[in-house]
């Protein structure tokens, strides 16, 4: 009865290195989202991914950011280049998505708190 | 659009007192809303959702929230506040239509102080 699992728990990086931050959701949950929490911006969308495909990319803020999701399961999210204002808390969550998801709990990791030196 | 406010970025209340964290939201339809807590270093956990269903919504930890969509309020209460209770709370809305399902939209936070 695992829940979403997020790793690394912290990351500390050099500014214009690339990271990789990883979301394990619970098994058979077909909704995965990535959100950032920053103490200026608050909790903020990235991404939402419906199996593997990712209908809406709208929150993520640059072409430095992307995601991927592989059989249905694992999520990465990869920060290429870093920048200071990067630096966050961030946060996955998946849900069963049944029917058409709004109702749907959305269960969250801990998350994953980069920093960027 | 959806969105949602919630009014005071800090509450402070004394072990025993009532707690209402307030919160308001925008929808262009009828929303679906959400409120979860954080406790430090934590991820969120749900509290309670309304999805149309009763409109006093009953969760965990004694918390419960009334919708109320003539005043576009969806408030969280708990009639008798427990130091375990001091943590941060999030309201929030889900989206609808198109390809932002479930899609949650967060208000600012509000942290929650208990006092002995």
């Amino acid at each position: 009865g695992a829940g979403v699992s997020q790793s690394p728990s912290n990351k500390v990086t050099e500014k214009g290195k690339d990271v990789e931050l990883r979301c394990d959701p619970i098994s058979g949950h077909t909704a995965l989202y990535w959100y950032r929490q920053s103490l200026g911006q608050g909790l903020e969308f990235l991404i939402y991914f419906q199996g593997n495909s990712a209908p809406d990319k709208s929150g993520l803020p640059s072409d430095r950011f992307s995601a991927e999701r592989t059989g249905g399961s694992v999520s990465t999210l990869t920060i290429q280049r870093t920048q200071q204002e990067d630096s966050a808390v961030y946060l996955c969550a998946s849900s069963l998505a049944i029917r058409e998801g709004r109702g749907d709990t959305q269960y969250f990791g801990p998350g994953t708190r980069l920093t960027v030196l | 659009a959806q969105s949602v406010t919630q009014l005071g970025s800090h509450v402070s209340v004394s072990e025993g007192a009532l707690v209402l964290l307030r919160c308001n939201y925008s929808s262009s339809v009828p929303p679906y809303l959400f409120w979860y807590v954080q406790y430090p270093n934590q991820g969120l956990q749900l509290l309670l959702k309304y999805t149309s269903a009763a409109t006093l919504v009953k969760g965990i930890n004694g918390f419960e929230a009334e919708f109320k969509k003539s005043e576009t309020s969806f408030h969280l209460t708990k009639p008798s506040a427990h130091m375990s209770d001091a943590a941060e709370y999030f309201c929030a809305v889900s989206h609808a239509g198109g390809t932002s399902y479930g899609k949650l939209t967060f208000g600012q936070g509000t942290i929650l102080t208990v006092h002995p």
